[in-house]
């Protein structure tokens, strides 16, 4: 079956430092590929998303690229900040999926 | 645009007692979905709909009922509470297939059993 995996936390960093956040998969097919962002008390939002390979997807200075060879989209930030502090979660979906597949969330903690 | 709502975001229940949680999209999306996540673990899916009327059972669907007679509600009901579901609830939507734009999440709701 469909699955997603992440590089497991927690993960602690220094402001402006560089992050990469790993995630592969595995999945039939060409799936689309997201990552949301939980801030502390709320809600998941979608972060950016690709949905076909090579696709890069970004967002608030976030990037992730959808690579097929390698079964995996990673992301990364150049440098980040304090207000980045979050769970990060990385999904999929197969074509004409009714649900999506998490994997486990990496949090994120940005010191400053 | 209020996109996805959900009613109450807190609540205290003691053993045995029932409650309904309600979760209300304005996106005429066709899915919807209830989460739970718990301290340290990813989330997890109890039910799920794929259009008025209908609902199927997700990963964790025991001790939980779902009704989802309005396209635009879907209700997630606990007959009788015990502590394990102790959670935060996450309702979410997202239009046919959930290729191109996913999900759309709630704030979640909160609920300690006592």
């Amino acid at each position: 079956g469909n699955s997603v995996t992440q590089m497991e936390g927690p993960v602690t960093l220094s402001e402006e430092a560089f992050l990469t956040i790993n995630c592969t998969y595995t999945a039939t097919g060409y799936p689309s590929l997201f990552w949301y962002v939980q801030y502390p008390g709320e809600g998941l939002q979608l972060l950016l998303k690709a949905t076909k390979a090579d696709d890069k997807g970004s967002n608030k200075g976030f990037e992730a690229t959808y690579r097929k060879e390698t079964t995996s989209f990673h992301l990364e930030k150049g440098s980040v900040q304090v207000s980045d502090s979050a769970v990060y979660f990385c999904a999929l979906s197969a074509k004409g999926a009714q649900k999506l597949v998490f994997g486990q969330g990496t949090r994120l903690t940005i010191n400053p | 645009n209020a996109g996805v709502t959900q009613t109450p975001k807190f609540r205290v229940l003691k053993t045995g007692q029932s409650m309904t949680l309600l979760c209300a999209q304005d996106m005429n999306h066709e899915y919807m979905y209830w989460y739970r996540q718990d301290p340290g673990m990813g989330l997890r899916l109890i039910h799920y709909s794929v259009g008025e009327g209908t609902t199927a059972k997700g990963e964790v669907p025991d001790g939980y009922n779902v009704s989802r007679l309005k396209k635009q509600n879907f209700l997630l009901g606990l007959e009788s509470a015990a502590p394990s579901q102790t959670s935060v609830y996450f309702c979410a939507s997202s239009y046919h297939s959930t290729e191109n734009y996913g999900y759309t999440f709630g704030s979640g709701t909160r609920l300690t059993v006592v």
